[in-house]
Parts: C-alpha cells; structure tokens; sequence
C-alpha cells in the first residue's frame, strides 16, 4: 500500500543554518505529494505541494522536488529562523479518499 | 475567518464516559476526515465522508462512530471513552478528491484525555 516515511527528529539548528528534512515514499501510479506544518497548539497547515515528477513546490523560503527515480520528495531551507520551529509532516495522496502522512519531524531553531 | 472550527478544544472524560466531537467546516467542502494524532505515530485516519449523508471507515475506526447529517458538519462520538482513547483529534476538510492535489484544510484540534 501507500505510504511515507520521513527523517526521525527532533532537529535542532542554529538559525541561518541550512535545513534538509528527508521523505521518500511508496504508492502505485503518480501520487501527489505535500508538505504540511504544525506550528505548537495549532492544527496542520499545507507549506507546499507538488503534483507531478520533476516539479518543485515552494513557500516562505521552503522547496522540495518531486523525484520519481529516488520516490523522494525532501524539504529544504536556505536558512532557517526561529519562527521556523514547528513540526513537519510529509504526505502523499492518490486516488484514493485519504492521505498517508509521515510521522512528522521536530525542528528546534535557537537564536 | 473561512475555515474548519473544532469544538470542544480540551476535554476530560472518565472511562466509561462518552462525548461527541464537532466540526464544521464553511468552505462547501464535499469531503471531510477525522484524524488522530499519537506521538512517534503521525496522523491515523478514523473515519472520513465523501458527501452528505455518507461515511467510511478509515484506518482506526473501532471505538468511534460519526455522522454527516449536513453537509458542513462532521460529528465524531466515542460512545465509552477509554484511556487507549487519549489523544489529539483533527478535522479536515477537501474540496475534491485528494488524488487531484487539492490538500486538506485542518481544524485547530480537540485535546482530549481520558483518566
């Protein structure tokens, strides 16, 4: 079946430091694939998504790539801040009724 | 603001007790979720609603029950909380169906313990 799997945290940077959170994934035919955050006491909020091989999706600094020769779909940052601590999840759908998250990795930017 | 509405936010139940979660959403979404959210465990899917008057079981039904009476509403009950029950619960809603790259809109969230 579906599924994804992301890079264990917790994750503690400094900021301006470069960030990489690792996600690969496992589906039939050609998913869609998302980046959520789930800023403390808040629910999940999509970052960026891609929706077929080879395109990126960027927000506020963040972008992955879509990569189907790798089935990877890793976010990056140039930069991080503070205000950047949050936790990450990784998602995919496909023609199913659902989406299969990752089980989300915890970034800690100190100042 | 447009968007999903959870209510309640925190809740203590005892064992045996029982509870209904509500959410509802303005958007005209056809397809809303119940999710539960565990650490080191990610999101598990409860139960979801393709559309007004449907509902499907998901990953992690057992326990909980739902109903989609109107189309903006997504009532999910636990009929006799138990502790295994502690968690936090998110609603979702979607305009289409996921497989077209249309995310998901989430509620705030239901804090929930059982003691």
């Amino acid at each position: 079946g579906d599924s994804v799997t992301q890079m264990e945290g917790p994750v503690t940077l400094s900021e301006e430091a470069f960030l990489t959170i690792n996600c690969t994934y496992t589906a039939t035919g050609y998913p869609s694939l998302f980046w959520y955050v789930q800023y403390p006491g808040e629910g999940l909020q999509l970052l960026l998504k891609a929706t077929k091989a080879d395109d990126k999706g960027s927000n506020k600094g963040f972008e992955a790539t879509y990569r189907k020769e790798t089935t990877s779909f890793h976010l990056e940052k140039g930069s991080v801040q503070v205000s950047d601590s949050a936790v990450y999840f990784c998602a995919l759908s496909n023609t199913g009724n659902q989406f299969y998250f990752g089980t989300g990795t915890s970034l800690t930017v100190i100042p | 603001n447009a968007g999903v509405t959870q209510t309640p936010k925190f809740r203590v139940l005892k064992t045996g007790q029982s509870m209904t979660l509500l959410c509802a959403q303005d958007m005209n979404h056809e397809y809303m979720y119940w999710y539960r959210q565990d650490p080191g465990m990610g999101l598990r899917l409860i139960h979801y609603s393709v559309g007004e008057g449907t509902t499907a079981k998901g990953e992690v039904p057992d326990g909980y029950n739902v109903s989609r009476l109107k189309k903006q509403n997504f009532l999910l009950g636990l009929e006799s909380a138990a502790p295994s029950q502690t968690s936090v619960y998110f609603c979702a809603s979607s305009y289409k169906r996921t497989g077209g790259g249309y995310g998901y809109t989430f509620g705030s969230g239901t804090r929930l313990t059982v003691v």
